[in-house]
C-alpha cells in the first residue's frame, strides 16, 4: 500500500516550458487535491476533484489544468510555466468531502521556474 | 470564511522540555481542527484531529492538543521533547462544508536544542 505517490519528485523548467505532474492514490479515495507550498504561506488549494472525471478550482488556480481521467490520478499541468509557479506542490486524497475527513499526502515536488 | 494563525513562524526548545506550538482559528461553522506534522523534504503527516466529542485530542508520538471554542484555540503540546521532534507544524481547519475547505497555517517550524 503506496498510498500517495507523486511524479517527478523534483523538475526545473524555462519561463513558457509546459509539464505535468502526476498524482496517484492507492486507497480508492474519491477526493483529491492539489496544494503548493510556499515558504511563510503554508499550503494553499490549487484544484480539486470530487471524483472521476469531475474538477474544480481552489484558492489558486490561475495558470493551472488538471484532469482526472481516472479514480486513482489526478494530474496538474502547467501550459506556460512562470518564475512565479516555483514552489513545492503537494497532492492529497480523502474517502470523502466531509469537513473530518482526514486528508493524505504525497511526498511532493520541487519545480524551479527559471 | 475561515482562517488560521499559528503564533511563532519559529519555536526552539531543549530537548525534555515542554512544547507548546500555538493555533488560533476563524470558522463561521462549527470546525474540524488538524494538526500536521512535515518533516524535511516530506510530506504532511497528520498529528491529530478535533471533530466532535472529548476536547483534548491525543495524537501520534506523544502530542495532544485542546479545543477551547471561547478562545478559538487549538493549541499543541508535548510535555518532553525529543530531538526527533523537530520539524514543521502546520495547524488547519475545516468547516462543516466539504474538505475542500481545509485552510491551513502558515507553518511553525520547531528546533530541539540537544
Amino acid at each position: 500500500n503506496a498510498g500517495v505517490t507523486q511524479t517527478p519528485k523534483f523538475r526545473v523548467l524555462k519561463t513558457g516550458q509546459s509539464m505535468t505532474l502526476l498524482c496517484a492514490q492507492d486507497m480508492n479515495h474519491e477526493y483529491m487535491y492539489w496544494y503548493r507550498q510556499d515558504p511563510g504561506m503554508g499550503l494553499r488549494l490549487i484544484h480539486y476533484s470530487v471524483g472521476e472525471g469531475t474538477t474544480a478550482k481552489g484558492e489558486v488556480p490561475d495558470g493551472y489544468n488538471v484532469s482526472r481521467l481516472k479514480k486513482q490520478n489526478f494530474l496538474l499541468g502547467l501550459e506556460s510555466a512562470a518564475p512565479s509557479q516555483t514552489s513545492v506542490y503537494f497532492c492529497a486524497s480523502s474517502y470523502g468531502g466531509r469537513g473530518s475527513d482526514t486528508q493524505y499526502f504525497g511526498p511532493g515536488t520541487r519545480l524551479t521556474v527559471l | 470564511a475561515q482562517s488560521v494563525t499559528q503564533l511563532g513562524s519559529h519555536v526552539s526548545v531543549s530537548e525534555g522540555a515542554l512544547v507548546l506550538l500555538r493555533c488560533n482559528y476563524s470558522s463561521s461553522v462549527p470546525p474540524y481542527l488538524f494538526w500536521y506534522v512535515q518533516y524535511p523534504n516530506q510530506g504532511l503527516q497528520l498529528l491529530l484531529k478535533y471533530t466532535t466529542g472529548a476536547t483534548l485530542v491525543k495524537g501520534i508520538n506523544g502530542f495532544e492538543a485542546e479545543f477551547k471554542k471561547s478562545e478559538t484555540s487549538f493549541h499543541l503540546t508535548k510535555p518532553s521533547a525529543h530531538m526527533s521532534d523537530a520539524a514543521e507544524y502546520f495547524c488547519a481547519v475545516s468547516g462543516s462544508g466539504s474538505a475542500r475547505q481545509l485552510t491551513f497555517g502558515s507553518g511553525t517550524q520547531l528546533t530541539v536544542l540537544p
